[in-house]
């Protein structure tokens, strides 16, 4: 397994801001995961972070809107740019493993006012 | 894509009772399968996996689970849970080749002392 932590652990931001959240993994690692688990909902995958290259995004999350930095094998960044109430979420990083496991960080819990 | 079924999203039941949580996933071709939990508090955590071999596979905690390939499904049971084992249950299914996980909307298990 991997060791992950993510920050903050959660928040409360304004309509409109953006809020970045990092997630750093104690070892290296090829693959991670951004994703948001909204109310009542089950976790939904944004985009992959791939080490430098631009992410690879799932329909329906645009960069724009979820901007992610990858500068190295152990850390990575979500940022929620121009938030909404809809956006209020939380929202989990993942690391690939062997036999394609994932381990999953502690999850930022974000409220959007 | 694939896509992941659960059902019954509220179980309550009595120490010492049977659990048995189903899931059903559609994607015809070969996939890696997998049980996460989420105790109250805490982080998500593999319970189980499944990616070749014995369709029944054991995890931590006295969990196991039956991968039924004519059914596409992949039961949890445990034979005896106790109050410990509270928590919300989620299936979860990439196919083989791609580390993108699918979801099942989870099942809230309130086990009463």
């Amino acid at each position: 397994s991997a060791v992950i932590s993510q920050k903050p652990s959660r928040d409360i931001c304004q309509r409109g801001t953006s809020l970045t959240i990092q997630c750093q993994v104690d070892s290296q690692v090829t693959m991670m995961f951004w994703y948001r688990q909204q109310p009542g909902q089950s976790l939904t995958l944004i985009a992959t972070a791939n080490q430098g290259s631009e992410a690879t995004y799932e329909s329906g999350f645009v960069i724009d809107k979820f901007p992610i930095s990858r500068p190295n094998l152990t850390f990575s960044t979500l940022t929620v740019s121009n938030m909404s109430p809809e956006d209020s979420s939380i929202y989990l990083c993942s690391v690939g493993r062997q036999f394609y496991e994932q381990y999953f960080g502690p999850g930022t819990r974000l409220t959007v006012t | 894509a694939q896509s992941v079924s659960q059902h019954n999203h509220h179980v309550i039941l009595s120490e010492a009772a049977s659990l048995e949580l189903g899931c059903n996933y559609s994607y015809g071709g070969t996939v890696n399968l997998f049980w996460y939990v989420q105790y109250p508090g805490q982080h998500l955590q593999l319970l189980l996996k499944y990616f070749s071999g014995d369709p029944l596979v054991k995890g931590i905690k006295g969990f196991e689970a039956e991968f039924i390939k004519s059914k596409f499904s992949f039961n949890l049971r445990k034979p005896s849970v106790q109050w410990s084992d509270t928590a919300e249950y989620f299936c979860a299914v990439n196919a083989r080749g791609n580390n993108r996980l699918a979801f099942g909307k989870g099942n809230q298990v309130v086990v009463i002392p």
